[in-house]
């Protein structure tokens, strides 16, 4: 079974750093896509960033990058010039079309921005 | 475009009580999911319904919950009797269609149910 784990259950930074989020997983699967989501305190989930592991090249948008090595099994994320609107849950999730198809989550990382 | 909607979005209720949640997808997305997400842990998955179908209730208790969605858009997850184990946020989210190679999924804001 697909296991996703964050072993961080909270982080914080200062307002225009860098942080990064880490998450592992395990999967015996070739085929998959890995997630970044974003929970604010309104809780509307909303995706941040996606991985799919046959591309090598790390996904990046805007602010946020990931470093996927597939081999160490590992997918973090790193948000470059943190703002306040960064605070919130950051779920790591992962999911793959075959089998199941579920999409599992890990258990959260809660991050704050220090002014 | 309209995003996914929930109500209510707070419930209180007393134990062995029954609750209902309503859930309003994405116009067009056939697949729709309800997640359980309880304090400090992820979403959990309780079942998906592709249209009016379900694909996946592996772990809806069925015993106390039971979900439909009769018409391949609205849908409705019950709880009866409730338990105070019951208390999470209760996600709903919808896609475009779970055979696409990729199939984001867009969350509704969720309905907080408090079991006292």
């Amino acid at each position: 079974a697909q296991t996703v784990t964050q072993s961080q259950p909270e982080m914080s930074v200062q307002e225009a750093e860098t942080v990064t989020l880490s998450c592992t997983y395990d999967t015996s699967e070739s085929d998959y896509y890995l997630f970044w989501y974003k929970q604010p305190p309104s809780r509307q989930m909303i995706l941040v960033i996606r991985q799919e592991a046959y591309k090598q090249q790390n996904a990046t948008e805007n602010r946020f990058s990931v470093n996927f090595q597939k081999a160490a099994k590992s997918f973090s994320l790193k948000i470059s010039d943190s703002q306040l609107g960064d605070a919130a849950m950051y779920f790591c999730a992962y999911w793959a079309p075959s089998g199941n198809e579920k999409l599992t989550f890990g258990t959260g990382t809660r991050l704050t921005i220090i002014p | 475009e309209a995003g996914v909607a929930q109500s209510p979005r707070y419930k209180i209720i007393e134990k062995r009580q029954s609750v209902a949640f309503w859930c309003n997808p994405i116009s067009g997305h056939a697949t729709l999911y309800w997640y359980q997400q309880i304090l400090g842990q992820g979403p959990k998955l309780l079942i998906q319904f592709q249209n009016n179908g379900v694909v996946d209730d592996s772990q809806l208790p069925k015993d106390r919950f039971s979900a439909e969605r009769l018409k391949g858009v609205d849908s409705t997850l019950k709880i009866q009797p409730a338990k105070l184990e019951d208390s999470a946020v209760y996600l709903c989210a919808s896609s475009l269609d779970r055979i696409l190679l990729y199939n984001e999924q867009f969350f509704g804001p969720g309905t907080r149910l408090t079991v006292l």
